[in-house]
């Protein structure tokens, strides 16, 4: 199993500019998430969802949109780039968010830099 | 509100010695609490998971966790340290219920353990 696959693993992009992150899991996982990671700060959710065709926002949604048209894909995209949101982005999966006691699996994570 | 604090940014152990990674929660109702790993350029990893039961939760890579109730604390030790256990380390714990029926987690901000060789 390749467990969740994001690409890329490095972009630059210049302000305005949008772009699309993607993250794929073959685990057959009910939940996926978005979280971006900033020294000092943790983890911080930007959006998740519980199923295709379902997505909701999590701490820090502005700037991002997200879609699950099927259970194993779950883009995020920047609509319009700003420095703010140069990060490391994750995308976790886990088998379900229901009751809070399954693991999250993640990927290798995207280094974006916006400059 | 549910949250997770991490005292310690850095901690330096010799390798062989015990080693402790500090993590204090509060919640509301019973605690489901984790700890991942983080090594460079690579995502997290999960190592151990408190949810009932026993106070002492084993993981992987010879980690164990211990859960204090009266301290609100859930600790990562190991009892002997190794060069490769160098890595970044997150306490995570589940948060609230949304209103899609989903639980979200809350991770603290990590801490960088070092072992020197």
């Amino acid at each position: 199993n390749a467990g969740v696959t994001q690409t890329p693993k490095f972009q630059v992009l210049k302000t305005g500019q949008s772009m699309t992150l993607q993250c794929a899991q073959d685990m057959n996982h009910e939940y996926m998430s978005w979280y971006r990671q900033d020294p000092g700060m943790g983890l911080r959710l930007i959006h998740y969802s519980v199923g295709a065709g379902i997505t909701d926002q999590g701490e820090v949604p502005n700037g991002y949109n997200v879609s699950r048209s099927t259970t194993e894909d779950f883009p995020l995209r920047l609509l319009s780039a700003a420095p703010s949101q140069t990060s490391v982005y994750f995308c976790a999966s886990s088998l379900t968010g229901r009751y809070g006691n399954s693991p999250l699996h993640f990927g290798n994570g995207t280094r974006l830099t916006v400059t | 509100a549910q949250s997770v604090a991490q005292p310690e940014d850095q901690v330096n152990v010799a390798e062989g010695n015990p080693l402790t990674v500090k993590c204090t929660y509060s919640v509301s109702g019973n605690p489901y609490l984790f700890w991942y790993v983080q090594y460079p350029n690579r995502g997290l990893q999960f190592l151990l998971k408190y949810i009932t039961g026993d106070n002492l939760v084993k993981g992987s890579y010879g980690f164990e966790a211990e859960f204090n109730k009266s301290q609100t604390s859930f600790h990562l030790k190991k009892p002997s340290a190794l060069v490769s256990d160098s890595a970044l380390y997150f306490c995570a714990v589940r948060g609230g219920l949304t209103t899609s029926g989903t639980y979200k987690y809350i991770f603290g901000t990590g801490t960088r353990l070092k072992v020197l060789a």
